[in-house]
């Protein structure tokens, strides 16, 4: 069965930094698109960022210099390294493949809940 | 900045039509921006209905079909039933490696 799972969430301070996880399996992330979606709680979707199979990565202005994206080939997963967090960044954070490289996000993970809060 | 518009909120009545629309807010809306569309029950992650402006996800009905209407994408839902009434979203490819999602349609069935 292809599918993401999300991990990492949780609750820190303005300024902190967390590492979110999304474990692939049913296909290889090397050789796919792996985007992030947020939304805030009530709120809609924001797209956040996208690694490409070339390991080139692409951000939302939002996040840019803030967020960073990596791959660990042997397991599988993609990281979303979140550092300066602000209360703007609550929300909870989708992994999604983009099967195209243009927006077909499919599937979705169930979602990691960030907090930024002091 | 780039805004993708979208109506915040429609109903229709059950077995009716609705059109949902994607725009920009400078300049039309093209196939090159390679439309696709989400639902998103409450409490649920999304699911993807349609994507490349047109071509279904598996498993989607064909009530659900994507286009281009004047300067907008466009999801159209034939027949709707109850479970429908849900949030709709598009998301446009600006190139580049970056997207945009519009704020979402919240349609109500009644």
């Amino acid at each position: 069965e292809v599918q993401v799972v999300e991990s990492g969430g949780g609750l820190t301070q303005p300024g902190g930094s967390l590492r979110l996880s999304c474990a692939a399996s049913g296909f290889t992330v090397s050789r796919n698109y792996l985007s992030w979606v947020r939304q805030v709680p009530g709120r809609g979707l924001e797209w956040v960022s996208v690694i490409y199979a070339d390991g080139n990565s692409y951000y939302a202005d939002s996040v840019k210099g803030r967020f960073t994206l990596s791959r660990d080939n042997s397991k599988n997963t993609v990281y979303l390294q979140m550092n300066s967090l602000r209360a703007d960044d609550t929300a909870v954070y989708y992994c999604a493949r983009d099967r195209s490289g243009s927006n077909y996000f499919d599937p979705w993970g169930q979602g990691t809940l960030v907090t930024v809060a002091s | 900045q780039t805004v993708v518009t979208q109506e915040p909120s429609f109903s229709v009545s059950p077995g009716g039509t609705v059109t949902l629309t994607c725009g920009l807010s400078s300049g039309a809306v093209s196939t090159n921006y390679f439309p696709s569309w989400y639902q998103q029950p409450p409490g649920q992650a999304p699911r993807t209905l349609i994507y490349s402006t047109n071509t279904r996800s598996s498993g989607v009905p064909d009530r659900f079909s994507g286009s281009i209407l004047g300067n907008k994408a466009a999801l159209t839902i034939t027949g709707a039933q109850a479970d429908d009434e849900s949030d709709y979203y598009c998301v446009l490819y600006l190139g580049s490696g970056i997207s945009v999602f519009g704020g979402g349609t919240k349609l109500t069935v009644l």
